[in-house]
């Protein structure tokens, strides 16, 4: 079955720093792989996704991800932090013999202290 | 708009009652899906409705049991649950392609006494 593996629980950054969540995937076959968050008490917001193409992939609110297929990776990245970008980070694929079911990683708690 | 809708945003139930959890969404696509969340955990993948449709059903217990009505409606009728069947159930909606896009929505937090 395709799986992702998010190998960090809690990533701290200070505001104005680059941030990284990473995310390495297994899978047969081509990937399909998504970036959520999630606030406190609420669902999960998309944030971006690689279908194919580009391996730089450009999402919301100022994140993006770079696919390596060599390093079978999927990091999310932003240039700048801010103290709102504080949140659970999901990495999750679907396709091949996982069809629908998107498969998520066990998520990533990104602090981001002032 | 990628806006889906789930009522009630909370609810507490005793093991013997019988509620539903509704699910909506206007943006015409063909896939709806419920997973259930517990807390600081990943989100679990019930059941996946395709065309109105059960096309997946991830041996989620009886109790559980879904309802699509239409194209935009997604139920989940709930009936003598067990405590540990606390979490956030989350609906989500798609385009009916692998590859599409799963948007969700805000949840239902559910309390079982």
């Amino acid at each position: 079955a395709q799986s992702v593996a998010q190998p960090e629980d809690q990533v701290n950054v200070a505001e104005g720093n680059p941030l990284t969540v990473k995310c390495t995937y297994s899978v047969s076959g081509n990937p399909y792989l998504f970036w959520y968050v999630q606030y406190p008490n609420r669902g999960l917001q998309f944030l971006l996704k690689y279908i194919t193409g580009d391996n730089l992939v450009k999402g919301s609110y100022g994140f993006e991800a770079e696919f390596n297929k060599s390093q079978t990776s999927f990091h999310l990245k932003k240039p700048s932090a801010l103290v709102s970008d504080s949140a659970l980070y999901f990495c999750a694929v679907n396709g091949g013999n996982s069809g629908y079911a998107l498969n998520f990683g066990k998520g990533t708690s990104l602090l981001v202290t002032p | 708009d990628t806006e889906v809708t789930q009522t009630p945003k909370h609810l507490v139930m005793g093991m013997t009652n019988k509620k539903s959890l509704k699910c909506e969404q206007h943006m015409g696509h063909r896939a709806m899906y419920w997973y259930k969340q517990k807390a600081k955990k990943p989100p679990e993948l019930m059941f996946v409705y395709s065309y109105e449709k059960l096309s997946i059903n991830e041996s989620v217990p009886s109790r559980f049991s879904p309802e699509c009505p239409n194209s935009s409606l997604l139920n989940l009728h709930l009936h003598a649950l067990q405590p540990e069947d606390s979490a956030l159930y989350l609906c989500a909606s798609s385009q009916d392609r692998v590859q599409e896009t799963q948007y969700f929505g805000p949840g239902t937090r559910l309390l079982v006494l």
